[in-house]
Formats: structure tokens, C-alpha cells, sequence
């Protein structure tokens, strides 16, 4: 079993949609988390943290459950820039960030 | 411009010639790492560096190895290329990788043949 395990879509959803991606992880261990975004044979980029309390930056929410042990990715009004791959991430404090195999999203006109 | 700096970003090798992928941060971060992503594993953590002369193992070291002599710098080495080490690579860098993740190049693919 993966450590992150993303659902691989592809999402295709329209412009001006509101999509949602969770994320699953199985070490209870971790402690932080965060959201890359990729483009195609591009490097990973930071979108943003996610905190126990959630936390919103303009069109984008991520929030966690620690009990049930899921990240999710909330993006409203969705814009064709939109369109990459997502990345769900943990860090178990061995230095090294566990990533899952990201979900891609296409928006489209 | 605050960046890690990964060459070459293109390389194509035979099997067994020696060759380094070199990275290099303007940051001053102290920890730096290399990952490799191949299509459907995402991305695997080779070996990672939390300062000058301190290295450790990743997930996947084996066929790699790496130096860390100066903070800006953290090379990866492969000492004798194998077809199963086609992949794309990424160096990276941070300050605290569980606070503000880390800072990725613009990653290096290789082919060995």
C-alpha cells in the first residue's frame, strides 16, 4: 500500500467549476502536509500548507482530518491555468517529504 | 533570484559511463535533496543532505551516490549508469523541510541506454 494515495484522475471539469481532491495517508506519524501543484515535466511548486484548522488562499481551501487521515484540495472557480497535476505531501520528520502520485486536472473552455 | 540550479537539464548516456548531475542553491538552505519521479511511482527521495559533510540514505539509494563539501552545493553521482536509472530527477533545497516543504530545480532528465 502507498504511504499518500491520490485518486489519478483525470478531472475534467469546465472553467468557472468548483473541483475537490482528497488524499489519503497511512503513516500516523506525519506531521506536516502540503499541496504541490506540477505542470507537465515541470518541477513541483508549492500551492500551500495545510493546518489542522484549514486554511483558505484566494480560490484555493485544503483542509485535514487527522482522525480519519485525509487531506483534501478544494478549488473554486477554476480557471484553465488551473490545469496541472496535484500533488498531496507529507512529512513523517525524517526529513523527507512523501509524496502521492498526484491527481491531474484539466479544465476546460 | 532565489533558486536552485540543476545541470544538464537534458542527458543522454550509455550503460556504465560515469556521470554527475550537479545542483547548486543561492539560498543559503541547509537542507537539500535529490528525488527521482518516474510515471505512476511519483516522486522517491534518493539521498538527502541536512548540511555540509552530512548525508544520508533515501528511499531508493542504491546506483546513486552524493557529496555535500560546500552548503551550495549537493552533486549526484552515478557511478555506473543502468537502463533502470532513466528517470527524471529533481534537486531541491530548504531551510526545514516540515515547515515550508522545499524548493525544487527544473529537474533533469536522463536517459541511459
Amino acid at each position: 500500500r502507498k504511504e499518500v494515495e491520490q485518486d489519478p484522475g483525470p478531472f475534467n471539469v469546465p472553467e468557472g467549476a468548483t473541483v475537490a481532491f482528497n488524499c489519503t495517508y497511512s503513516n500516523s506519524a506525519s506531521q506536516s502536509f502540503f499541496w504541490y501543484r506540477q505542470d507537465c515535466r515541470k518541477e513541483p511548486k508549492l500551492l500551500m500548507s495545510v493546518y489542522s484548522s484549514g486554511n483558505e488562499d484566494g480560490r484555493f481551501t485544503a483542509q485535514l482530518n487527522r482522525a480519519s487521515q485525509y487531506i483534501s484540495l478544494l478549488i473554486r472557480d477554476s480557471k484553465l491555468s488551473d490545469s496541472a497535476t496535484y500533488l498531496c505531501v507529507t512529512y513523517t520528520g525524517r526529513r523527507a517529504l512523501t509524496f502521492g502520485s498526484g491527481t491531474r486536472l484539466q479544465v476546460q473552455p | 533570484e532565489a533558486q536552485v540550479t540543476q545541470n544538464p537539464r537534458y542527458l543522454i548516456t550509455v550503460t556504465g559511463k560515469k556521470l554527475t548531475v550537479t545542483c547548486s542553491q543561492n539560498m543559503n538552505h541547509e537542507y537539500m535533496s535529490w528525488y527521482r519521479q518516474d510515471p505512476g511511482l511519483g516522486l522517491r527521495q534518493i539521498y538527502y543532505s541536512m548540511n555540509v559533510e552530512v548525508t544520508d540514505k533515501g528511499d531508493v539509494p542504491e546506483g546513486y551516490k552524493v557529496s555535500r563539501k560546500e552548503k551550495r552545493n549537493f552533486p549526484l553521482i552515478l557511478e555506473s549508469p543502468s537502463p533502470n536509472q532513466t528517470s527524471l530527477y529533481f534537486c531541491a533545497s530548504t531551510t526545514l523541510p516540515g515547515a515550508y516543504g522545499y524548493t525544487f530545480g527544473s529537474g533533469t532528465r536522463l536517459t541511459v541506454v
